[in-house]
């Protein structure tokens, strides 16, 4: 699993509020990706991360920020959660294998917004 | 922009059997990676296999083999001796690849999957 953990696994909230999402690794991996995946859409990208403090958008980024201020960690936030964004998010890493590169994937936060 | 398609929603298979999923892609890049993840109900992304385009060679590993035709952007999954643990969401995905000092920053683009189930 790379060492990537996701927190929480599951999660309700109410619309409106905010939530936090974290991933954390501990192999000191410079680059990180937040996912979301729903149904007929696969995985789309939402926000990524090439080192402490740098981050950029993905394809879906609207309603969402991040923030990475520890290299093992980089948080999710929804600023105010709608039923739009209830969702399973993945984070991932990158790692460097025989000259190439591969995304490992954490287990997956299951949001659900009421 | 790229685009990953895969026009299987579902398919299904005796044990033992072999299947092929199908993947097409749209690129106007020469370099890249195409991916195969497995995401078994346990709802884990699983890394099955990885084809770098500028390799002739399809990728191989155990009873997964792809076929990759690159003029044709096509990059299907071959299941050999199919088992029950196959049964599982299959995602193909496409990665830029870039020789300079940026590796690492690639992101991926999937398909929308191929729900395969295995039948006992």
């Amino acid at each position: 699993d790379a060492g990537i953990t996701q927190s929480p696994r599951h999660k309700v909230t109410e619309t409106g509020t905010p939530v936090t999402l974290r991933c954390h690794q501990t192999e000191n991996h410079r680059y990180m990706y937040w996912y979301r995946q729903d149904p007929g859409h696969g995985l789309r990208l939402i926000h990524y991360s090439y080192g402490v403090k740098d981050t950029d958008k993905g394809e879906v980024s609207d309603g969402y920020s991040v923030s990475r201020s520890k290299t093992e960690d980089f948080l999710l936030t929804l600023e105010s959660a709608t039923s739009s964004q209830t969702s399973v998010y993945f984070c991932a890493i990158s790692e460097s294998y025989r000259g190439g590169e591969k995304l490992f994937f954490g287990s997956g936060t299951q949001l659900s917004v009421l | 922009a790229q685009t990953v398609t895969q026009s299987q929603p579902e398919m299904s298979v005796q044990e033992a059997e072999t299947v092929t999923l199908s993947c097409t892609y749209d690129t106007s890049e020469s370099n890249y990676y195409l991916f195969w993840y497995k995401q078994p109900p346990s709802r884990q992304m699983i890394l099955v296999i990885r084809q770098e385009a500028y390799k002739q060679q399809n990728a191989t590993e155990n009873r997964f083999s792809v076929n990759f035709q690159k003029a044709a952007k096509s990059f299907s999954l071959k299941i050999s001796d199919s088992q029950l643990g196959d049964t599982a969401m299959y995602f193909c995905a496409f990665m830029k690849l870039r020789f300079l000092s940026n590796f690492g920053n690639e992101k991926l683009t999937f398909g929308t999957g191929t729900r395969l189930t295995i039948i006992p």
